[in-house]
């Protein structure tokens, strides 16, 4: 069965430093892994996604990840955060050997202070 | 980009009441949905998988007779949530693949339902 792990519940970072969002997975086979992030009260908006290539991902809002198969890892990163990325973020992952299903992490609370 | 919209937004209803959540996918067909539930300051748990003409997928421990989902076509699916009772009351978040991008999923913006 594949699962995602996010080891904090919250990470707090001041106005403009570096942020770091950690997330592990497993599954069977080869992943596709994603990283979503919610508002109150609010659906998912999608970040980015790894598929294949290369394995640092770069998506929305300056947000990147790095996908590292032998530490079974896909961090998201931001250089530079800002107090409006607070918010609620989920990693997620789907086995790409034809499994439907995108099993989600239990979410990391960001927190950006001035 | 892909839309998924969800109606109603919120909802209040009276234990022992049933109601119904749509799920619309609004620029792309979607030939499969998910709908999952989230209680407050937790992950998203899958509910059921329902493909588009058959039978929904429910995991488990989920009832299916309690939380009818019917997927009718390419854009709608709709979740029944039946004899509805004060437990029920949670976020409700659709999701609809794009049949022509299979690891493309996109979420709608969520349903609040509370049951008085």
């Amino acid at each position: 069965a594949q699962s995602v792990a996010q080891p904090e519940d919250q990470v707090n970072v001041a106005e403009g430093n570096p942020l770091t969002v950690k997330c592990t997975y497993s599954v069977s086979g080869n992943p596709y892994l994603f990283w979503y992030v919610q508002y109150p009260n609010r659906g998912l908006q999608f970040l980015l996604k790894y598929i294949t290539g290369d394995n640092l991902v770069k998506g929305s809002y300056g947000f990147e990840a790095e996908f590292n198969k032998s530490q079974t890892s896909f961090h998201l990163k931001k250089p530079s955060a800002l107090v409006s990325d607070s918010a609620l973020y989920f990693c997620a992952v789907r086995d790409r050997g034809g499994g439907n299903k995108l099993t989600f992490g239990t979410g990391t609370q960001l927190k950006v202070e001035l | 980009g892909a839309v998924v919209s969800q109606h109603p937004s919120w909802v209040i209803c009276k234990s022992g009441t049933s109601v119904k959540i749509e799920c619309r996918s609004l620029d792309f067909q979607a030939t499969t949905m998910f709908w999952y539930r989230q209680f407050p300051k937790q992950s998203l748990m899958l509910m059921a998988t329902s493909n588009e003409g058959s039978k929904a997928t429910y995991e488990q421990g989920v009832e299916k007779d309690k939380f009818l989902i019917n997927h009718a076509s390419l854009t709608l699916s709709t979740l029944t949530v039946t004899s509805a009772h004060p437990e029920d009351s949670s976020f409700y978040i659709c999701s609809a693949r794009d049949a022509g991008r299979a690891y493309e999923q996109y979420f709608g913006p969520g349903t609040r339902l509370t049951v008085t």
